[in-house]
């Protein structure tokens, strides 16, 4: 069964920095390009970054741009996201999401969502 | 951006219901919208891509149609587990962009 595992979230404060993981399985993992997507209370779903199959290419919001990095890495299977400089409007629920053979932001396949909460 | 605009926000329907949700997207995406369905407290489950092109394992309960900037999303024989919020999704054009979501709710 294809799964989407993601851990990292917490509480932290405004100006930190915070750590997301989602590990892979069930499905060949480098051959898959990666998103990040989240939600904020009560808010739709908004795209933050992508990464492709080899790491090499890597994009991302204009909301997080310059504070938000992602990475892979195939060998473990997982794709990480490296948050700083968190602000209040960061606050939200984390999805990761895999990209498909209908394109890398066609999403066949979300992990369940990571809480962070920024306090202010 | 390309702007995603869901109607209704939110749709009030009975169990044995077939209900038709509407995805407008501000500028031609052809046919490269997805649907997914959200239930509260999980993760968003794909349903369609390409427009109407049901994901493995999606019932046929659920058909997707449209092409250019008008998509629609048609549930048929709604039954409890189908009360919950659909966003469509276009990635035609960077970045991505999901609709604002409609919340199907019994009635």
């Amino acid at each position: 069964e294809e799964q989407l595992q993601g851990s990292g979230g917490g509480l932290v404060q405004s100006g930190g920095p915070l750590r997301l993981s989602c590990v892979g399985s069930g499905f060949t993992f480098s051959g898959s390009p990666m998103s990040w997507v989240r939600q904020a209370p009560g808010k739709e779903l908004e795209w933050v970054s992508a990464i492709s199959v080899t790491g090499g290419s890597t994009y991302y919001a204009d909301s997080v741009k310059g504070r938000f990095a992602i990475s892979r890495d195939n060998s473990r299977n997982t794709v990480y996201l490296q948050m700083s400089s968190l602000r209040a409007e960061d606050t939200a629920l984390y999805f990761c999401a895999k990209g498909s053979r209908c394109g890398t932001y066609c999403f066949d396949l979300w992990g369940r969502g990571i809480r962070v909460a920024v306090s202010s | 951006d390309i702007q995603m605009t869901q109607s209704p926000s939110s749709l009030s329907a009975s169990v044995g219901d077939r209900v038709t949700i509407s995805c407008r997207a501000s500028q031609d995406i052809r046919n490269f919208l997805g649907w997914y369905q959200q239930r509260p407290g999980n993760a968003p489950k794909s349903l369609i891509y390409a427009a109407s092109i049901l994901q493995s394992g999606v019932p046929s309960k659920f058909s997707g149609s449209g092409s250019g900037t008008d998509f629609t999303l048609t549930i048929s024989s709604l039954q409890p587990e189908d009360f919950a919020t659909y966003y469509c999704q276009q990635y035609h054009t960077y970045p991505p962009t999901f609709g604002q979501g409609t919340r199907l709710e019994i009635k």
